[in-house]
């Protein structure tokens, strides 16, 4: 089955730098790859996601790399604020609709 | 975005009882429903993949007896934790999608069952 690795578990940065979240994948059959957010005590939101047939996608100050080849997946976060800080989870499905998580990121941003 | 919502957000029951928990897609039909559980500061744990009309999908060491999960139509699947003991306190969140293969899944708000 699909085993998805996440780095950092933690990350810290000032506010106004970039963060930068990494993923990595085993099965070359997964094709969409989504990130979510999620604050305490909520569920997780897409915050953006990329699909195989693409290399990035931007939107706003969130980015998101796929090399399909080396098979890892990277979340950008530019400009940091403090309302960015919150658990980040990267997910990789196949076409059978399985859903394969992260460990999981928690990033702070100081202000 | 699409909108799945989660009732109740928390819940406190008696050790023994049962509690129900709903999932509904608002604004999609949810063709598979999934149901997570997530302890504090850790990922999600994937317990069980729901297809509307047909029994769900248990992960390994998911009691199918205890954890019951109906979705009974395309907007609306249903989490049952039978005869609850404080062990079962936790995070519970349902996702939904709208189709196959690759289709975006969105998640609930999550609900925190406490039992005591």
């Amino acid at each position: 089955g699909e085993n998805v690795e996440q780095h950092p578990s933690t990350l810290s940065v000032q506010e106004g730098d970039s963060a930068v979240i990494k993923c990595t994948y085993s099965d070359s059959a997964s094709n969409y790859f989504p990130w979510y957010k999620q604050e305490l005590g909520k569920g997780p939101q897409l915050i953006i996601d990329i699909r195989s047939n693409v290399g990035e996608k931007k939107d706003q100050r969130i980015a998101v790399t796929l090399n399909k080849t080396a098979k890892h997946f990277s979340l950008h976060i530019t400009e940091t604020q403090p309302e960015d800080s919150a658990v980040y989870f990267c997910a990789a499905s196949n076409t059978g609709n399985q859903f394969y998580f992260g460990t999981g990121t928690s990033l702070t941003v100081i202000p | 975005g699409a909108v799945v919502s989660q009732h109740p957000s928390r819940v406190i029951c008696k050790s023994g009882t049962s509690v129900k928990i709903e999932c509904r897609s608002l604004d999609f039909q949810a063709t598979t429903m999934f149901w997570y559980r997530q302890f504090p500061k850790q990922s999600l744990m994937l317990m069980a993949t729901s297809n509307e009309g047909s029994k769900a999908t248990y992960e390994q060491g998911v009691e199918k007896d205890k954890f019951l999960i109906n979705h009974a139509s395309l907007t609306l699947s249903t989490l049952t934790v039978t005869s609850a003991h404080p062990e079962d306190s936790s995070f519970y969140i349902c996702s939904a999608s709208a189709g196959t293969a690759g289709n975006t899944i969105y998640f609930g708000e999550g609900s925190w069952l406490t039992v005591v």
